[in-house]
């Protein structure tokens, strides 16, 4: 069975730095890419990047560019989303989500974690 | 950008009853669409992609259909689990992925 379990719920402080994580499990992590995705209180999913972890090759979403880093661990089949310095506006949930289809052009989430929920606040 | 647009924001359908849903690119996306299901306090979950495929363990009463701008999401039989939001997600060229604001369907 195919699953992305994510670390837990995080509060922060403006400023600080936080890295969560995905850890695939029941296919092999490093053949699918995995997406970020934001979803703020009550709006709708954006999608932020993706990392395959096969080669830590990423691409990001011009609108989190800079924003946002992502980075693999294949060895313990985990990706990773962090902020260098968070701000109050990045409270929200996350979810990673695998994209397996690439060769054939299907550019869909099949498999997604249970999120993150990240809170910012002084 | 392609923009994607959901329409109605909130559906109200009594249990039993037919909804559709439906979703207009900004310009063509060809097959290239994808509906996602999320409950309140859940993670999306795939419904349909390429338009029209139902994903792995879906049933039946979930049929998508469209192609081009113009795409709609169905379910034949509303059942109490399917109260959710629906998105739909347009995939036609890497990495310029969109998905829709929406749509709440409700109990009526």
């Amino acid at each position: 069975e195919v699953q992305l379990v994510q670390s837990g719920a995080e509060v922060r402080r403006p400023g600080e730095s936080l890295k969560i994580s995905c850890k695939g499990s029941g296919y092999s992590f490093n053949t699918c890419w995995i997406g970020w995705v934001r979803q703020m209180a009550g709006k709708g999913l954006e999608w932020m990047g993706i990392i395959y972890p096969g080669d830590s090759a990423t691409r990001y979403s011009p609108s989190f560019q800079g924003q946002v880093t992502m980075s693999a661990d294949k060895s313990i089949s985990t990706a990773y989303l962090q902020w260098s310095s968070l701000r109050a506006s990045d409270s929200a949930m996350y979810y990673c989500a695998r994209l397996c289809h690439v060769p054939a052009a299907e550019y869909y989430f099949d498999y997604w974690g249970q999120g993150t929920q990240v809170f910012v606040s002084s | 950008e392609i923009v994607m647009t959901q329409s109605p924001a909130t559906l109200s359908v009594s249990p039993g009853e037919r909804a559709t849903l439906s979703c207009r690119a900004s310009q063509t996306v060809s097959s290239n669409l994808a509906w996602y299901q999320q409950k309140p306090g859940q993670a999306p979950r795939l419904l349909i992609y390429g338009a029209s495929t139902r994903a792995t363990g879906i049933p039946a009463r979930f049929r998508g259909s469209g192609s081009g701008t113009e795409f709609s999401l169905t379910i034949s039989s509303l059942q109490s689990e399917d109260f959710a939001v629906y998105y739909c997600q347009q995939y036609n060229y890497w990495l310029t992925w969109t998905f829709g604001q929406g749509t709440k369907v409700e109990i009526k």
